[in-house]
């Protein structure tokens, strides 16, 4: 069956500006994960929803970021305001339930010029 | 705090060699969730294993083995018989298993070449 879907795959964007980066999980799929990577580091969490709340959102950087999942699946990652710190691979991953294993999309690599 | 060591940052080995792959790792917790994670140059995370801190048992899957040894706080990882399409980063990561803490603390991975 289909994995995890992110798309865009690749966004460059100049400082300053707003981003929205989306995720599609595995259909059934209750729990939702965004991760950010940077060049030759592990995955860093950012925020994770079970169903349609944010459970626990304290990774994300500050009030620059924000996700939503307003029906329990397709989740938004919104940047406002990049800064070229923000460039990094966004990952986005699903589980059938907290505690299941976390199934990870390609990401998206963000880039600010 | 929890922490993720994997200490080997590189390493390269001859195709057919065994190899392991190094993971220590620091928390205060008495019960946890250990894990191994597969990244090859595509980008996606593949997910290996996942070991409960109660079970010491060590783990076989085909040419993959694990060795948790909690008295020493290491989870390291196995290739017996490394092959090309081995090459990828590996992460190893630590999870609470208190219920509602899925945060996923990896590693800063170390990255395998199998030269053919």
């Amino acid at each position: 069956g289909a994995g995890v879907s992110q798309t865009p795959s690749n966004k460059v964007t100049e400082k300053g500006k707003y981003v929205e980066l989306r995720c599609d999980p595995i259909s059934g799929h209750t729990a939702l994960y965004w991760y950010r990577q940077s060049l030759g580091q592990g995955p860093e969490f950012l925020i994770y929803f079970q169903g349609t709340g944010a459970a626990d959102d304290s990774g994300l950087p500050n009030d620059r970021f924000f996700a939503v999942r307003p029906e329990g699946s397709v989740s938004t990652l919104k940047i406002q305001r990049t800064e070229r710190g923000d460039s990094a691979v966004y990952l986005c991953a699903s589980s059938l339930q907290g505690g299941s294993p976390l199934h990870f999309g390609n990401g998206t690599r963000l880039t600010v010029t | 705090a929890q922490k993720v060591t994997q200490a080997q940052t590189e390493i390269s080995v001859v195709e057919k060699e065994d190899v392991t792959l190094d993971c220590v790792y620091e928390t205060r917790d008495t019960t946890y969730y250990l894990f191994w994670y597969k990244q090859p140059p595509s980008g996606e995370l593949v997910f290996l294993i996942r070991r409960n801190s109660f079970d010491e048992q060590n783990e076989i899957s085909g040419r993959y083995s694990w060795n948790f040894q909690k008295s020493t706080s290491s989870f390291n990882f196995t290739i017996t018989a490394s092959q090309v399409v081995d090459s990828a980063v590996y992460f190893c990561a630590l999870r609470r298993a208190q219920g509602g803490n899925e945060k996923l603390t990896f590693g800063t991975g170390t990255r395998l070449t199998i030269i053919p």
